[in-house]
């Protein structure tokens, strides 16, 4: 059975800092990883999809790399500003699974 | 324009009652998909119909019913609702089954079952 740790579960940071947020899977035989925003009381934001042939995506200051090999991944902000406060999640699926399996999830607070 | 939008955004009912909870999207897409947010903020899938038909049926009680008319639109029915089932329900929907293509949500109908 697939389970997906994410790490930290909570994170407090100073604006204008980098940060790594990490993304871990128990089978490493992930196809495609996303990663969502979800706000307070919102849905899910799709942030980036990696796809089964990519291993890196980027939008903005935000960077995502898959490691299919350890079934690690992590998403990388930058220059983090109060906006950026969210809960981030990961998720993927496996070849022939119509499911994705999603992390725990880590709070990010950026402090002005 | 919502692309993914749900009604109820709140429902509170009594334990035993029947609710329903409806979503559209208007995306084109042709696979959509029902979510369970627990307490703890853990997403796991419930239903996934593709083209109108269930592809997915995850181990949920069978209170629990999918209803999709056409494939812009997937309604879940709750029979005889129980306290543990006070959780926020979200749809989504994908151009292509599972991540294929990306996965957009709803904003989430939050049950609590008193």
């Amino acid at each position: 059975k697939q389970e997906v740790t994410q790490i930290p579960a909570a994170l407090s940071v100073p604006e204008g800092e980098n940060l790594v947020l990490n993304c871990s899977f128990t089978d490493s035989a992930i196809y495609n990883l996303q990663w969502f925003r979800q706000d307070p009381g919102k849905g899910l934001t799709s942030l980036l999809l990696i796809q089964s042939s990519q291993r890196e995506q980027t939008s903005g200051r935000l960077n995502a790399s898959l490691d299919k090999s350890s079934g690690r991944s992590t998403l990388y902000i930058a220059a983090s500003q109060p906006g950026d406060s969210a809960t981030y999640l990961c998720a993927g699926d496996q070849t022939g699974a119509n499911n994705l399996f999603f992390g725990t999830g880590t709070r990010l607070t950026v402090i002005p | 324009d919502t692309a993914v939008s749900q009604t109820p955004k709140y429902l509170v009912t009594q334990m035993g009652n029947d609710k329903s909870i409806k979503c559209e999207q208007n995306l084109g897409h042709d696979t959509m998909y029902w979510y369970k947010q627990d307490s703890k903020k853990f997403l796991k899938i419930m239903f996934s119909y593709n083209n109108k038909e269930l592809i997915i049926n995850e181990t949920v009680p069978n209170r629990f019913s999918p209803k999709s008319p056409d494939k812009a639109h997937l309604n879940l029915h709750i029979n005889s609702l129980e306290l543990g089932d006070s959780a926020v329900y979200f749809c989504a929907s994908s151009q292509e089954t599972g991540a294929l293509g990306e996965l957009f949500f709803g904003e989430g109908s939050r049950l609590t079952v008193l």
